[in-house]
Parts: C-alpha cells; sequence; structure tokens
C-alpha cells in the first residue's frame, strides 16, 4: 500500500463550487504540505503544517484553506473554485527535520471549467 | 528573479550519453540541496541529496559550488528508462521549506 495517498485523483467541477482535496499518510510523519503544479512554474508551496497544531501559509495560500484533521490527514479545500486553479496537486510528507527526504502522494488532477 | 532557476530542456541524447545538468540558486543562506525525479504526470521522488564535497550514487554524480550558488547532476551512460524531469531542489533554512526549480527534461533515445 501507498504511504501517501491522495483523493480523488482526478476531479472535473465548475467555476464557484466547493471542493476538497484529501491526504493520508500511513509514514507517521508530523510534517505535511500541500502544493500545486503548473507547467512552466514547478511545483509551489499552498499550506503547511509541522503539526496538528500548527498551520502555516505557503506562497500561494489566497483561494485556498486547509484543515489538519490528525497527524495523518491534511485536508485542501477550494471554497470557490476558480479556473486558474487548474492544476495538478501534490500532497507531501517529511520527517521533523526539513533536510529529510518528502516523500508525495501520487497527485489530484483538477480541472475548474 | 526565480529562487532556483533550471534549463527546462529537453536535452535529447542517445542511449549510453554522458548528460549534464546544472542549476542556480539565489539565496546564498541555503543549506541543503537536492535533486529530485519526476516522470510524466507522476509524483517527484528523491533521487539524491547534494554536498558539499559532492556525491555520487551509481551512474548519477551530483556536485555543489557554493561559490557560484550552482549545483549540478551528471547521468552517465544513459538508460532509456532515465527519461524523466529532473527537479533541482533548494531547502530555505529559515522557514524550513523546500523551494522548486521548474525540472529540466531529459528524453533519451534509442
Amino acid at each position: 500500500d501507498a504511504d501517501v495517498t491522495q483523493t480523488p485523483r482526478n476531479r472535473i467541477t465548475k467555476t464557484g463550487k466547493r471542493i476538497m482535496l484529501e491526504c493520508s499518510q500511513t509514514k507517521g510523519h508530523d510534517r505535511m504540505y500541500w502544493y500545486r503544479q503548473d507547467p512552466g512554474l514547478g511545483l509551489r508551496l499552498i499550506y503547511y503544517s509541522f503539526d496538528v497544531k500548527d498551520i502555516n501559509k505557503g506562497e500561494i495560500s489566497d483561494g485556498y484553506s486547509v484543515s489538519r484533521q490528525a497527524q495523518a490527514k491534511f485536508s485542501l479545500s477550494l471554497e470557490s473554485a476558480i479556473p486558474n486553479q487548474t492544476a495538478l496537486y501534490f500532497c507531501a510528507t517529511t520527517e521533523d527535520s526539513g533536510t529529510d527526504t518528502q516523500y508525495f502522494g501520487p497527485g489530484t488532477r483538477l480541472t475548474v471549467l | 528573479r526565480k529562487e532556483v532557476e533550471q534549463d527546462p530542456g529537453p536535452f535529447n541524447v542517445p542511449e549510453g550519453a554522458t548528460v549534464a545538468f546544472n542549476c542556480t540558486y539565489s539565496n546564498s543562506a541555503s543549506q541543503s540541496f537536492f535533486w529530485y525525479r519526476q516522470d510524466c504526470r507522476k509524483e517527484p521522488k528523491l533521487l539524491m541529496s547534494v554536498y558539499s564535497s559532492g556525491n555520487e550514487d551509481g551512474r548519477f554524480t551530483a556536485q555543489l559550488n557554493r561559490a557560484s550558488q550552482y549545483i549540478s547532476l551528471l547521468i552517465r551512460d544513459s538508460k532509456l528508462s532515465d527519461s524523466a524531469t529532473y527537479l533541482c531542489v533548494v531547502l530555505n533554512t529559515g522557514f524550513q521549506k523546500l523551494v522548486f526549480g521548474t525540472g529540466t527534461r531529459l528524453l533519451v533515445s534509442p
């Protein structure tokens, strides 16, 4: 079984709809991250969490919110989706140190029409 | 200026060739450096960390030049399976976050 899972894997939605992307990990890591990837822009950090009570904005948090329901679960919400949020979204985890390997989920391909 | 810059490529090379990628970073306080590999539409995976003294893992060699603020990745005896996008990654020490380059695409042909 995969250590980091994301649901859904693909989603098509309409402008203005609320959507939630979910991430679960079995690695026992405290640190979790949400990124989006766009062609030519690379991976950009949306939100990150160093433990259940710690949530931090990344470089592109506008239009997004997150919830850390448990050590193993970190959800990303788009309250009112817009077309420029069409992207590939990745969740990642790492151990305590920032120098440790980041383990990524398989990604969610989101299309907003 | 982007914090981490890479040539997007693609680099087209035949099997068996040696190919090198460079990456530059702007934050001189950066302490940790990595190369990740990403296959098409898949998640990034750590290829190797980059140490000041340079390090090698089989056909892959990574080097760091702090004075010039660049990182390199050398792939010897390229295989078809090396075809992928290689992401240069730098740790922003102050915020304990990774900063990703946009990636360099490698295509190895028979």
